[in-house]
C-alpha cells in the first residue's frame, strides 16, 4: 500500500506565476488535509476536503489560496500570483476517516521557493 | 485558542539512554493526540496515536502517555539509537477532531 504521494516534491517559481500542488491520498483514504510549514516556524492546518467537498478551509488564507479534490484524481492546492513569503514546505495528510478516530498519514510534501 | 508547546526545544544524548520529551496544551477538549518524527527535509512520520479515552500507547520502544484534565502529554524513548535523531512533533486534534495543531518540536540528538 502505497502511502500518500505529493508532487512536485520541489517547486520553483517567479513572483506573480501560479504553482499548482498535488496529493494523492492512501488508496481507501477519502478524507485529506493540507498544512503548511513556513521556514523557521511550526506546521499550520490549511484545509480539510473530502472528495468533492471542502468541509473546513479555516486555514486557509483569503485570497490567492485555493484547493479542490475532485472525484477522480488527486488533491490539488492552487496559490495564484504567488509572493516570496509564499516560500514554504506544502504537507498533504490522508485518513480514512474523519473526526480524528485514525491517524493522518503525511506525504514527503513540496518545497515551495518563489524567487 | 489552542496552543501546543513542547519541552525541551533541543536536547542531546548518548546513545543508550533513556528520556522523555514533553508536550503541554492549553484547551484540554481535544480529540485525540498524535506523535510524529521529521527528519530534516523530509515528511511526517507518524508514531503513535494516543486516544482521548486512553492513559498510554506504546510501540516498541516508544512509550507516549495522555493526561488531559493536566493538558500534557509524554513521550518516552527506551535507550535511545544514533537513527532516533530527528525532531519530535506532538500535535492534537481540535475543529471537531478534523486539524491537527501542531507543537513547536524538540529536536533530538542522539550522540554515539
Amino acid at each position: 500500500n502505497a502511502g500518500v504521494m505529493q508532487n512536485p516534491r520541489h517547486l520553483v517559481r517567479r513572483r506573480g506565476q501560479e504553482a499548482r500542488l498535488r496529493c494523492s491520498p492512501m488508496k481507501g483514504h477519502s478524507h485529506v488535509y493540507w498544512y503548511r510549514q513556513l521556514p523557521e516556524e511550526g506546521l499550520k492546518f490549511m484545509v480539510y476536503l473530502q472528495k468533492e467537498n471542502i468541509i473546513d478551509e479555516s486555514g486557509m488564507p483569503k485570497e490567492r489560496f485555493s484547493a479542490e479534490f475532485p472525484k477522480e484524481g488527486p488533491s490539488i492546492l492552487r496559490i495564484q500570483q504567488v509572493v516570496r513569503g509564499d516560500s514554504a514546505a506544502y504537507f498533504c495528510a490522508s485518513s480514512p476517516w474523519g473526526g480524528g478516530v485514525t491517524e493522518q498519514f503525511f506525504g514527503p510534501g513540496t518545497r515551495l521557493t518563489v524567487l | 485558542k489552542q496552543e501546543v508547546t513542547q519541552i525541551p526545544a533541543a536536547l542531546s544524548v548518548p546513545e543508550g539512554e533513556n528520556l522523555v520529551l514533553n508536550c503541554s496544551f492549553t484547551d484540554s477538549a481535544i480529540y485525540n493526540l498524535q506523535w510524529f518524527r521529521q527528519d530534516p527535509g523530509k515528511g511526517l512520520t507518524s508514531l503513535l496515536l494516543i486516544q482521548s479515552s486512553q492513559r498510554e500507547q506504546t510501540s516498541g520502544r516508544l512509550n507516549a502517555s495522555l493526561d488531559k484534565s493536566s493538558g500534557r502529554s509524554t513521550l518516552y524513548i527506551a535507550a535511545s539509537q544514533p537513527g532516533d535523531s530527528a525532531t519530535y512533533l506532538c500535535a492534537v486534534f481540535t475543529g471537531g477532531g478534523n486539524k491537527l495543531t501542531f507543537g513547536t518540536g524538540t529536536q533530538l540528538k542522539v550522540e554515539l
